[in-house]
């Protein structure tokens, strides 16, 4: 049973809007949450990652939250630009060493187009 | 430079041949990783390898085999490959201790297609 869902499954947005993805995860304990940006073709490279039981992060153009008591994560990208296309990829981790499991979403496909 | 290097990026094989997948990464992470990315699925785990020589299996391991005789070298093995091993393979490493300062660093995958 896929214990992280990423929505949408996709997303096309013009050039300068802004845009959210959602990650609801089922995963415990919950001991932190990633996301990662997917370049076609490419592998993954992290761009954020909340800890705390209700925890925000900026980094640039993109912020996320995190509320574990909803299991809820969400990722902004505010003024998206054309090389913001990718698929995006919310991660869970049940510990903080590598004994512990991550949990992969499928991921959000985002289009950015003129 | 932080980097973890595959080796093919692109394979073709026939059903039952043998396949090797090989990783390299430069910042002498003890843990690394190998993944399947297919479509509409999060990574699956095949194997994980704490050090040398101490490999444990992960979620899928059936068909697969790893060898890690150095720190900096984890090479996935497919003994007579089959078409639904056809993916794409994803190496990863990470410090020992993976919590809010140590992420994983990627490769850039090996697609492998088995005919």
């Amino acid at each position: 049973k896929t214990q992280v869902e990423q929505s949408p499954q996709s997303l096309v947005v013009r050039q300068g809007e802004n845009c959210v993805l959602q990650c609801n995860y089922s995963v415990t304990p919950d001991n932190h949450l990633r996301w990662f940006k997917q370049d076609t073709g490419k592998g993954l490279v992290s761009l954020t990652v909340l800890v705390d039981q209700k925890d925000k992060t900026s980094n640039g153009r993109y912020s996320a939250t995190l509320d574990k008591d909803a299991k809820h994560s969400t990722l902004h990208i505010t003024a998206t630009l054309l090389d913001d296309t990718a698929t995006y990829i919310c991660v869970v981790g049940d510990r903080g060493s590598a004994l512990g499991r991550l949990h992969f979403g499928a991921g959000t496909q985002l289009i950015v187009i003129p | 430079d932080m980097k973890v290097t595959q080796m093919p990026r692109y394979l073709i094989k026939r059903m039952g041949e043998n396949v090797l997948l090989e990783c390299g990464q430069d910042m002498s992470h003890e843990t690394m990783y190998w993944y399947r990315q297919d479509p509409g699925l999060g990574l699956q785990l095949i194997y994980i390898s704490y050090d040398v020589d101490s490999n444990s299996e992960g979620d899928i391991p059936k068909g697969y085999r790893v060898s890690r005789k150095k720190r900096e070298h984890f090479s996935l093995i497919l003994d007579s490959a089959k078409t639904n091993q056809t993916s794409v393979y994803f190496c990863a490493s990470s410090l020992r201790d993976r919590d809010s300062g140590n992420t994983l660093y990627f490769g850039e995958g090996s697609r492998l297609i088995v005919v």
